[in-house]
């Protein structure tokens, strides 16, 4: 049973271009959720989607960033015109559709992204 | 607003110590979890061990416990018999439960523990 997948592990992008970064969830499991990890810093909170809905993106800069999860596919979170500042590795949860009941994340290895 | 407080940014203990790592939190709900997440150098996170705050028995994992302390908003954790591979970021992470679907974690800045040979 395959865990959290994401891709690539690592990415690299000039100023301005865009960064596409995939998850596939664990079988079974509709929640999805980005975190942004920057160094030295825990894990925060960017948006929450299930299968073709956003529930929360209150985590989300406004501008550049979005997210979707579609009917079909991985989870995508998309980076336009990125910055220096958008270097971070972004991570990928999932959870089963009862989380409410264990509350509980299952994490994939993250991907890093670089800006030069 | 939920915060996560760690405040101990990093520490290091003789393999086969016992070491404790300290986590606040704030907020003024009272249905949560609280977790303890390892980060290793492989940078995935991994869930260590997960207290429901209805719950007044701490958690136990192996080696792993907490002492939930609810009225103090306190959530350590003790790591008995430490090991090499004990070595890693430790995050402290608060949850709420909505009832309807977990809404995501909150995590502390973390703690980094190195577990000397």
């Amino acid at each position: 049973n395959a865990g959290v997948m994401q891709n690539p592990r690592h990415l690299v992008r000039r100023r301005g271009q865009e960064a596409r970064l995939r998850c596939s969830p664990m079988k079974g499991h509709s929640h999805v959720y980005w975190y942004r990890q920057l160094p030295e810093e825990g894990l925060k909170f960017m948006v929450y989607l299930q299968k073709e809905n956003i529930i929360d993106e209150s985590g989300m800069p406004k501008e550049r960033f979005s997210a979707e999860f579609p009917k079909e596919g991985p989870s995508i979170l998309r980076i336009q015109q990125v910055v220096r500042g958008d270097s971070a590795a972004y991570f990928c949860a999932s959870s089963p559709q009862d989380s409410s009941v264990t509350g509980e994340l299952f994490f994939g290895e993250g991907s890093r992204l670089t800006v030069l | 607003a939920q915060t996560v407080t760690q405040s101990q940014p990093e520490m290091s203990v003789q393999e086969a110590e016992t070491v404790t790592l300290s986590c606040t939190y704030d907020t003024s709900e009272s249905n949560y979890y609280l977790f303890w997440y390892k980060q290793p150098p492989s940078r995935q996170m991994i869930l260590v061990i997960r207290q429901e705050a209805y719950k007044q028995q701490n958690a136990t994992e192996n080696r792993f416990s907490v002492n939930f302390q609810k009225a103090a908003k306190s959530f350590s954790l003790k790591i008995s018999d430490s090991q090499l591979g004990d070595t890693a970021m430790y995050f402290c992470a608060f949850m709420l439960d909505s009832g309807g679907g977990a809404d995501g974690l909150t995590f502390g800045k973390g703690t980094h523990l190195i577990i000397q040979p």
